[in-house]
């Protein structure tokens, strides 16, 4: 069974500064990958995906994420960080052929004004 | 477009007591998933419904049972409330058709069983 893993509960980071939250997963066969974004008292929001191709994808809000086969990685970053990234951060990995999603706990960041 | 819909935003239940989350999305979706979301764990799929007509447990379905009413509309029941049902419910619904489309998410039911 496919499966993510976030190893750091809680990631702080000041304001203007990069942001790296990071991934890794495990699955059987190709990994379609996912970040998804929680604000407080909201559902989750899709940031982006890997499906095929180019190893690093662009997604919303200055967001983007580096797939690395060799190390079933797939860690999510930002160049700057704003006070408003501060939210709960989730990775996602869904098997080739199967509809379900392996969501990880989640990362709690703090960007810090 | 409304998106993901879900009724109640909030619950209170004793345990014992019945309840059923209702769940609507308006982008045509074929697949659509209730999930739980617990301090610490992620979120974590309890039914889904790939296409219209069809049901599927997912990793906790114990204490649940799901409709898929039409396309639109997917609801999950609880028959016996307990407290360990205390959680964030989340819909979500995704056009299905292959499995890289990303999930829509509603904006939850916060459920407190006493």
């Amino acid at each position: 069974a496919q499966s993510v893993a976030q190893p750091e509960d809680q990631v702080n980071v000041a304001e203007g500064n990069p942001l790296t939250v990071k991934c890794t997963y495990s699955v059987s066969g190709n990994p379609y990958l996912f970040w998804y974004v929680q604000y407080p008292n909201r559902g989750l929001q899709f940031l982006l995906k890997y499906i095929t191709g180019d190893n690093l994808v662009k997604g919303s809000y200055g967001f983007e994420a580096e797939f690395n086969k060799s190390q079933t990685s797939f860690h999510l970053k930002k160049p700057s960080a704003l006070v408003s990234d501060s939210a709960l951060y989730f990775c996602a990995v869904r098997d080739y052929g199967n509809n379900r999603l392996a969501f990880g706990k989640g990362n709690q960041v703090v960007v810090i004004p | 477009n409304a998106g993901v819909t879900q009724t109640p935003k909030f619950q209170v239940l004793k345990t014992g007591q019945s309840m059923t989350l209702q769940c609507a999305q308006d982008m045509n979706h074929n697949s659509m998933y209730w999930y739980r979301q617990d301090p610490g764990m992620g979120l974590r799929l309890i039914y889904y419904s790939a296409s219209e007509g069809t049901t599927d447990k997912g990793e906790v379905p114990n204490g649940y049972n799901v409709s898929r009413l039409n396309k639109r509309e997917f609801s999950l029941r609880l028959e016996s409330a307990a407290p360990s049902q205390t959680s964030v419910y989340f819909c979500a619904s995704s056009s299905g058709e292959e499995s890289y489309n990303e999930q829509f998410f509603g904006p939850g039911t916060r459920l407190t069983v006493l």
